[in-house]
């Protein structure tokens, strides 16, 4: 069965500082998606990324970047010069493709101090 | 721009009391979906729609019914409210289905609290 886990579950940073949000997936099928969302105060989850089984490039966008690797099932997500409005509770996410299901990490929570 | 819409944001009930919590999706989207998102343990999965009047049951149903009278429209249902419902709610919507590269766009959100 798919999992996914957010070993860390408060992060706290001050701002300008990076971070990286760690995210660590099991599955037994070849061909998955990984997704980022994230949920700022306001509460509604915000779709940042995805990412198939088959494109292990690493994305920027911004100041956001994510590292995906399959030799470790892990897809980390790094925040460079961290600001205040990056405060968000952060979820990792994994669906297959041959299983209509999508499961969510337990997600993180970053605070970035002024 | 695309919206999933829940109507209340925060609520307050009682046990026992029964409770209704609606969402509505502009974007014509099949599939639509209840989480209920507690800390430490991520979103769950309640219960969730392929099209109007059906539904398929979750990770956790127990305590909750839903309604899809319209395609627009998914409802949460507690028919009898306990303290250990004390949670936040998301609804989601998706076009097509849950696997795969489908993305899901959630509504902001419904904080109830069962005293």
């Amino acid at each position: 069965a798919q999992k996914v886990t957010q070993a860390q579950t408060e992060i706290s940073v001050v701002e300008k500082e990076d971070v990286t949000l760690d995210c660590v997936y099991e599955t037994r099928d070849t061909t998955y998606y990984l997704f980022w969302y994230k949920q700022p105060p306001s509460g509604e989850l915000v779709f940042l990324i995805r990412r198939n089984s088959f494109d292990e490039q690493n994305e920027i966008s911004g100041r956001y970047s994510w590292n995906f690797q399959k030799s470790t099932s892990s897809f980390n997500f790094t925040i460079t010069a961290s600001q205040v409005v990056d405060s968000a509770v952060y979820f990792c996410a994994l669906s297959e493709s041959n299983n209509n299901d999508m499961r969510f990490g337990a997600g993180t929570r970053l605070t970035v101090k002024p | 721009d695309v919206k999933v819409t829940q109507s209340s944001r925060y609520l307050v009930k009682r046990t026992g009391e029964k409770v209704f919590l609606e969402c509505v999706q502009d974007m014509d989207h099949e599939n639509m979906f209840w989480y209920r998102q507690d800390p430490g343990l991520g979103l769950r999965l309640i219960y969730f729609s392929y099209d109007v009047k059906m539904k398929e049951k979750g990770d956790i149903p127990e305590g909750y019914s839903v309604s899809r009278e319209k395609k627009e429209r998914f409802s949460l249902i507690l028919e009898s409210a306990s303290t250990n419902q004390t949670s936040m709610y998301l609804c989601a919507s998706i076009q097509g289905g849950l696997g795969g590269a489908n993305v899901l766009t959630f509504g902001a959100g419904s904080r109830l609290t069962v005293l």
